[in-house]
């Protein structure tokens, strides 16, 4: 079974440049998240999705960062314009299903801000 | 709002020597409990998930513990490969993961 793909892997930009990270959940994984991991502490949810829907976006910093899941499948998360402090890896993670089911995470996307 | 505490933040270890890390965790309405292992450069590593006190489960030299306050990831006569960071989380009626901070293992020859 293939595994949580995301794009791309790394990631260097100017303060106040947009990226955009890519994600393709598990097959069959209804529920999809976005962690933000900086370095030397745990993941911290920023979005999670149930199908095409948002079930909790309440730590995204809305007024730069976006994210959709257009058709349930696939999604994407846009940081515009980045700031240093946004420099982490970001995370993407699919579940089955949103009520304590296992959370299986891709490798990452590391953002550097220079 | 939920918390997850992990300790010790670092810990080495010689090949062999057995050692336990410690996960506290305030959450309201427990779910799940969950260990991942996160080595440099990768995403967690789903291990084990943990639901209700009293329950165990092993993996190998792994061994996952739940009490209605604590989990403890048990590691028996640990080797070099075992090396990395152990991230412990928790759900609970939110169905929102919390995770610590991590314990970074090092095991050495």
């Amino acid at each position: 079974e293939a595994g949580v793909a995301q794009s791309p892997r790394y990631k260097i930009i100017e303060k106040r440049q947009s990226v955009a990270f890519w994600c393709n959940p598990i097959s069959g994984h209804a529920t999809l998240y976005w962690y933000q991991q900086i370095l030397g502490q745990g993941p911290k949810l920023l979005i999670q999705f149930q199908n095409n829907g948002v079930v909790d976006d309440s730590q995204l910093p809305k007024d730069r960062f976006s994210a959709e899941r257009l058709k349930g499948v696939d999604s994407t998360l846009k940081i515009q314009p980045a700031k240093l402090e946004d420099s982490a890896v970001y995370l993407c993670a699919s579940s089955r299903a949103r009520e304590a089911n296992t959370i299986y995470f891709g490798e990452g996307s590391w953002l550097t801000v220079v | 709002e939920d918390q997850v505490t992990q300790s010790p933040e670092a810990l080495r270890l010689q090949e062999g020597e057995s050692s336990s890390l410690n996960c506290s965790y305030t959450v309201s309405g427990l779910r799940g409990l969950f260990w991942y292992r996160q080595d440099p450069g990768k995403g967690p590593e789903f291990l084990f998930t943990l639901y209700s006190a009293g329950e165990e489960k092993e993996k190998e030299r792994l061994k996952a513990t739940l009490t209605k306050k604590e989990s403890f990831l048990h590691i028996t006569a640990p080797k070099p490969e075992d090396s990395a960071t152990y991230l412990c989380a928790a759900t609970g009626g939110g169905n929102k993961l919390t995770f610590g901070t991590g314990t970074q293992l090092k095991v050495e020859l």
